[in-house]
């Protein structure tokens, strides 16, 4: 069972990334799946979510509108990709299974993390 | 959005110590309410979910209780290894918040 995240680096202010996280060892398809971020010496932050089949979304007022969360079940792989990115959004960033099909299902929790993929924004 | 606020911020302890970390939520959440432990260079692993469930695999030395806004997590006889951060995270609704965190360290 693993989540292995990639597409991390150094990127300047407004500009893009996208994020990677491959699942393996359980049924991707069947789980609801999560991005958390931690910056430099800051605590855990909920960055966005997805249900099953691309459903329903969420994502942290801090992201809204700038970064966007897809699947592709078809290659158990889970994306965020970040645009107009900010020195703010500077930090480590896990992807995560839910225990549930549907993100924001009440009693969830997440229970598989990935080893995380570090974002730098700098000019 | 729910506020999730974590006492102590740190804490100092010696092996075989019990430890008692509180979290309260700024509504009532039920019992919703998940502990993370999180370790410098490794990501965070769920120890307690929905309050009071042990996560598969996680030692019995770890127990967590709570219900409404007011929620602990208790380590008995603290071994070396659990000496990191602890976060916990509501799951009552959107959107998913942690608290600050709680770091044990070595006294």
């Amino acid at each position: 069972v693993q989540l292995l995240e990639s597409g991390g680096g150094l990127v300047q202010p407004g500009g893009s990334l996208r994020l990677s996280c491959t699942a393996s060892g359980f049924s991707f398809v069947n789980y609801a799946m999560t991005w958390v971020r931690q910056a430099p010496g800051k605590g855990l932050e909920g960055v966005s979510g997805m249900s099953i089949s691309g459903g329903t979304t969420d994502y942290a007022d801090s992201v809204k509108g700038r970064f966007t969360i897809s699947r592709d079940d078809s290659k158990n792989t889970l994306y965020l990709q970040m645009n107009a990115l900010r020195a703010e959004d500077t930090a480590i960033y896990y992807c995560a299974k839910a225990t549930t099909m549907w993100f924001g299902a009440t009693g969830d929790a997440f229970d598989i993390w990935g080893q995380g993929t570090m974002v730098t924004v700098s000019s | 959005d729910i506020h999730m606020t974590q006492s102590p911020s740190s804490l100092s302890a010696s092996v075989g110590d019990r430890v008692i970390i509180t979290c309260r939520a700024s509504q009532a959440i039920s019992g919703y309410l998940n502990w993370y432990q999180k370790k410098p260079g490794k990501p965070p692993e769920l120890l307690i979910y929905a309050a009071s469930n042990l996560q598969t695999g996680v030692p019995s030395r770890f127990s967590g209780s709570g219900s409404g806004t007011y929620f602990t997590l208790t380590i008995t006889s603290l071994q070396p290894e659990d000496f990191s951060t602890y976060y916990c995270q509501q799951s009552h609704s959107t959107p998913r918040t942690f608290g600050q965190g709680t770091k044990l360290e070595i006294k």
